[in-house]
């Protein structure tokens, strides 16, 4: 149980498309869901949390017009990369925790993560 | 703030060998502590969890005791496989009311050599 499905895995594309990566909680609703970005031989970074129903909160340098989330339901955020560029470049990674409260000690699960490049 | 301090890799080591991945980390109150794995070409999966102290977590043969005194919470297996390869990553999770996002270390990249 407790699947994150990510798609897609992999994306290509030319700079200045914009690209859209959804991210799916398949056996249990999730009121939040995660957004990290991985750098080379870095750590996790969150980007930003994605509250179903509502506007997500993004971290401090994180560009909200270039990377917007929307939580449309209770098990599915999409994360959308505007007009991208080589820079954007980087593999990106949901989670997503069991539950529809607040707090609550249940772990977050993870997608497999996408790889987006951007030539 | 949080932070999460763990050992810089990569580590290597011969099959059949003890592992040992160091954690520290700085938070207020009583963080709950994870350790995370991420096998090549995949997402992060929970490997195992402590939510106070001295508690144990333990998974595949994998351990990780809450140690609050030395604010660690340090990873280790008797004997690795190859198949233990992968990046591993401590993070820890505030307490408090509404606390939920993860505040991971840098990760240590282990390879297993037969």
């Amino acid at each position: 149980g407790a699947v994150v499905s990510q798609h897609p895995s992999w994306v290509i594309c030319k700079s200045g498309t914009s690209v859209k990566i959804e991210c799916r909680s398949l056996d249990f609703q999730a009121t939040t869901m995660f957004w990290y970005r991985q750098f080379p031989k870095q750590s996790l970074m969150l980007m930003a949390t994605s509250n179903e129903g509502s506007k997500a909160t993004y971290e401090q340098g994180v560009e909200k017009d270039k990377f917007l989330i929307n939580h449309a339901s209770l098990t599915l955020s999409t994360l959308t990369v505007t007009s991208a560029h080589p820079e954007d470049s980087s593999f990106y990674i949901c989670s997503a925790r069991p539950g529809t409260g607040i707090g609550g000690n249940q772990p977050q699960h993870f997608g497999d993560g996408t790889r987006l490049s951007i030539l | 703030g949080n932070s999460v301090t763990q050992m810089e890799g990569p580590v290597t080591l011969s099959e059949e060998a003890f592992l040992t991945i160091n954690c520290t980390y700085t938070a207020t109150g009583y963080p709950s502590l994870f350790w995370y794995v991420q096998y090549p070409g995949e997402g992060l999966q929970l490997l195992l969890k402590a939510t106070k102290a001295d508690d144990k977590g333990s998974n595949k043969g994998f351990e990780a005791t809450y140690r609050k005194e030395t604010t660690s919470f340090h990873l280790e297996k008797g004997s690795v496989q190859v198949s233990d390869s992968a990046v591993y990553f401590c993070a820890l999770r505030a307490s408090g009311a509404g606390s939920y996002q993860l505040t991971f270390g840098k990760g240590t990249k282990l390879s297993v050599i037969p």
